[in-house]
């Protein structure tokens, strides 16, 4: 059974760092691209980054671009979401999410609040 | 990037009722289109890919359809455990982009 589990949200002043973690399990993880997708409270779906299988190549929405950094650690299945100069329209909840390029499965998502 | 308008942004139906949600896009997208549908507070859930595939475990009252660039979910049966939202998604280029989402009530 594929699985995916976020975790490292919470809440974080504007400005500061946050790094969020998505452990991968039933799937073998390193034939997959994977990705982030973020949703605001009370709005809608929004990509937000994506890796290659192999981490050498990612992508990124404008608004994250020099700012957040996706990541990966095939040899522990897990994938990463840096997240740097934290602005309050970043609040959401992060999904992480496998890509084929369609998001087939998807995580349970972390909220992440950036506020003072 | 590429737009993606979708319609109705809400609507309620009746059980057994024929519901369809329609997503427009701003440029071809060939069959790269994907449906999901959402429940409060839980991730989406894929139905449909390749724009009329239907995903493992799908019930097969849902379908996909596509004309142009305007693609089409179709629920042939509404029944009780489909309200939710739901969102269309082009995968054909980055940004991927999503529509606007539909809520969808039971009457």
């Amino acid at each position: 059974e594929v699985q995916l589990v976020e975790s490292g949200g919470g809440l974080v002043q504007p400005g500061r760092s946050m790094k969020l973690s998505c452990a991968a399990s039933g799937f073998t993880f390193n034939n997959y691209d994977m990705a982030w997708v973020c949703q605001a409270p009370k709005k809608g779906l929004e990509w937000v980054a994506t890796i290659s299988y192999d981490g050498s190549s990612t992508y990124y929405r404008d608004s994250v671009k020099g700012r957040f950094t996706i990541s990966r650690d095939n040899a522990k299945s897990t994938l990463y979401l840096q997240m740097d100069s934290l602005r309050s329209e970043d609040t959401a909840t992060y999904y992480c999410a496998r890509e084929i390029p369609f998001f087939d499965y998807w995580g349970q998502g972390v909220m992440v609040t950036v506020s003072s | 990037d590429i737009q993606m308008t979708q319609s109705p942004a809400s609507l309620s139906a009746s059980l057994e009722e024929i519901v369809t949600i329609t997503c427009q896009a701003s440029q071809d997208i060939g069959n790269w289109l994907a449906w999901y549908q959402q429940k409060p507070g839980k991730s989406p859930q894929l139905l449909i890919y390749g724009a009329t595939s239907l995903a493992d475990g799908v019930p097969s009252r849902f379908s996909g359809s596509r004309s142009g660039t305007q693609y089409s979910l179709k629920i042939s049966r509404l029944q009780v455990e489909d309200p939710g939202i739901y969102y269309c998604l082009q995968g054909y280029s980055a940004p991927w982009t999503f529509g606007g989402g539909t809520k969808l009530e039971l009457k």
